[in-house]
This record gives structure tokens, C-alpha cells and sequence, in this order.
């Protein structure tokens, strides 16, 4: 059963350094999204993806944050300067098409800032 | 999108048989209803979805009723792996909508 793959499984940095996440959604999925939860706290919605640009976006996703779909299989999410409280895990996820479509996470990458 | 609410949490026994109940009270009539699953440190994983009566598959079963401002997921036969958080989530509507918004969910424990 095809699924979403995600790198690194765990991504330790120091705050205001830039760190990308990776994520391979599946292959024949249009719509492309970020999610993060803080440990302990709700899944949240970042940003949504479609046609190569962003179609949607919660208020976390300030200036620092970026997405980018660099070749026809990856995702990616950059944190241009980390601070404390961008620790959490960050999900990516991908479906056929929006609204009521399924959509498939992948297992997360707990980013941990220092 | 329409609010749900549903219990904080859920204690059952090994085989025994768990239904949540979701309330969502403003659905509108383009919505649908969808549940996810999450264990720990894990991503979020698609239970069911229905729009109106009962929707069963090889996990769950989801009864709706006819005036859909209430939704039950049913969970037959539990083992100590179905302990996660199940979120009832409502989904699609009138404007588009790209995101899942997730509540607090329902951490059910399965004991053995």
C-alpha cells in the first residue's frame, strides 16, 4: 500500500539555525499539507499545497516558514530561523483531491530545538 | 466548518465493543463526517467517513442519524492495540476547505 514517507525521523537543531523537512507524499496525490503538534497538544494545521502554490495557511505559518515542491515526488517544509517553540512533531500529508478527500499522513518528524 | 465535541476520554475492556458519540450540532448539508486514529508519536490515520445512515468497514462502523447532528463511531471487539485518540472530525462544506481540524479528540484505553 503505497504511504507517505518522511526524513529525518528526528531533527535536532539549535535555535535560529534553518532546518528543512522532508516528505515524499503519494505519487498519483494532488494536494499537499503541513501539520505540527507540540507534544502533548492538538494536531495543527499548517499550510495546504496544490498546483505549486500554497492554497491555504493557519496564522503559525509566518515568514519563517516555506514550502516547496523542488521535483515531482518531494515536499518540503523549511523553518528559515528555529526558535524554542517551533519543537513539535511535523506531519505531512497528501490526498487525491481537497475538502472531504482522504488525506494520508505521514509518521512525522520530531523536530527538537535547543 | 462545524464544531465537534466528544468525550475526553474512554476506558474498555480486551473484546468488549466501544462507541464514541460526536456531537456536531451546526453541520452543514455538504459536510461529511470523518474519524481519524492516532497512536503515539504516529501520524493521524483514516478510520471512516460517512455523510448519512451507516458506514461499515473492515475497522469500524459509523451510525449516523437522519438529522446528522450526532455521529457514533463504533469500535467492535477491542484489543489492547486500538488504544490511541480517535478524532471526530467534520469535513468539505459550502466554501473550500483544505484543512482538518483537529479537536482534543478521544483517548480510549484498552485494558486487558
Amino acid at each position: 500500500e503505497p504511504e507517505v514517507t518522511q526524513t529525518p525521523s528526528h531533527q535536532v537543531t539549535q535555535m535560529g539555525q534553518e532546518v528543512i523537512l522532508r516528505c515524499v507524499p503519494i505519487s498519483n496525490h494532488l494536494y499537499f499539507y503541513w501539520y505540527r503538534q507540540i507534544l502533548g497538544q492538538k494536531v495543527e494545521f499548517l499550510v495546504s499545497f496544490y498546483n505549486n502554490e500554497i492554497s491555504e495557511k493557519s496564522e503559525i505559518f509566518d515568514d519563517q516558514f516555506s514550502v516547496e515542491r523542488p521535483d515531482g515526488s518531494n515536499f518540503t517544509l523549511k523553518i528559515r530561523s528555529t526558535k524554542l517553540e517551533d519543537s513539535a512533531m511535523y506531519f505531512c500529508a497528501s490526498s487525491v483531491g481537497a475538502t472531504a478527500d482522504t488525506q494520508y499522513f505521514g509518521p512525522g518528524t520530531r523536530l527538537t530545538v535547543l | 466548518l462545524a464544531k465537534t465535541t466528544q468525550p475526553i476520554s474512554m476506558d474498555s475492556y480486551e473484546g468488549q465493543e466501544v462507541n464514541i458519540t460526536c456531537s456536531h450540532n451546526n453541520i452543514a448539508t455538504n459536510d461529511y463526517i470523518t474519524w481519524y486514529q492516532q497512536f503515539p508519536s504516529q501520524g493521524p490515520r483514516f478510520i471512516i467517513q460517512g455523510y448519512k445512515t451507516k458506514v461499515t468497514n473492515e475497522v469500524a462502523s459509523l451510525f449516523i442519524p437522519a438529522d446528522r447532528k450526532s455521529s457514533t463511531l463504533s469500535l467492535p471487539r477491542v484489543s489492547l492495540s486500538d488504544t490511541a485518540v480517535y478524532y471526530c472530525l467534520v469535513v468539505g462544506g459550502p466554501t473550500r476547505d483544505y484543512k482538518l481540524s483537529f479537536g482534543a479528540g478521544t483517548t480510549v484505553t484498552v485494558r486487558a
